[in-house]
């Protein structure tokens, strides 16, 4: 077990709506990045946040937006959501120390998009 | 650009070694890693490598890389039938010690017969 948690675990949206995935980070971490895993692929980064901060975006669109709170849990924000949205979501939080950073995944929240 | 090529399958018997391959692009990666992922669950962190280092060993776990060729392998001892998964090779794409984004592979389906 990694300490990260994620909800919901699994989530049905219609195509237009909008989706919240949550994510609480291990204690201690600082950081979160968020994971879109597509079925038979590798998982693909969106983005990660430090310190309530965008800290660098992979080749999202802006309909994906996200948030860190005070205590670094964060939220995955999905608008307009498309079939190809449809995917697992997977949060890892890591927290930088002596010299080296290490990501640790939450079980993921699996979004199907009808 | 980025690219991270593993191979989509291995079979191997219960007893026997595994090793699974890996190669990626980007030569100012400074971190390699291996996770697993088990049916319908997250991304365990199995191992990972500096890429200033040749080799890691870890109980079953030896990680062997080639930074000439960009090559990475991870072989798995006395492998049993709980090692049935799918491994990730990833490249970090961040500097110094931070992991920064990862690039995935597609992933290896390791199945282990008894």
């Amino acid at each position: 077990e990694t300490g990260v948690t994620q909800s919901p675990t699994h989530l049905i949206k219609t195509r237009g709506q909008q989706v919240t995935l949550r994510c609480s980070s291990q204690s201690g971490h600082n950081t979160v990045s968020w994971y879109q895993q597509a079925l038979g692929q590798g998982p693909q980064f969106i983005f990660q946040y430090y310190r309530e901060e965008e800290n660098g975006r992979g080749n999202f669109p802006p309909r994906f937006s996200g948030l860190q709170f005070p205590n670094y849990s964060s939220e995955l924000n999905v608008n307009a959501l498309e079939l190809d949205d449809s995917a697992l979501y997977l949060c890892a939080s890591s927290q930088f120390r002596e010299g080296q950073e290490t990501q640790y995944f939450g079980p993921g929240t699996r979004l199907l998009v009808l | 650009g980025e690219d991270v090529e593993q191979s989509l399958f291995l079979s191997v018997r219960e007893g026997d070694s595994s090793v699974i391959n890996c190669t990626y692009t980007d030569s100012s990666s400074t971190y390699l890693y291996w996770y697993k992922q088990e049916p319908g669950a997250g991304l365990q962190l199995l191992t990972y490598i500096f890429s200033n280092m040749d080799m890691k060993q870890d109980q079953r776990l030896t990680v062997l890389l080639n930074k000439k060729d960009k090559h990475l392998s991870l072989r798995i001892a006395d492998t049993q039938t709980g090692d049935s998964a799918i491994y990730f090779c990833a490249e970090s794409m961040g500097y110094g010690g931070s992991q920064g984004n990862l690039i995935f592979g597609k992933g290896t389906k390791l199945s282990v017969k008894p």
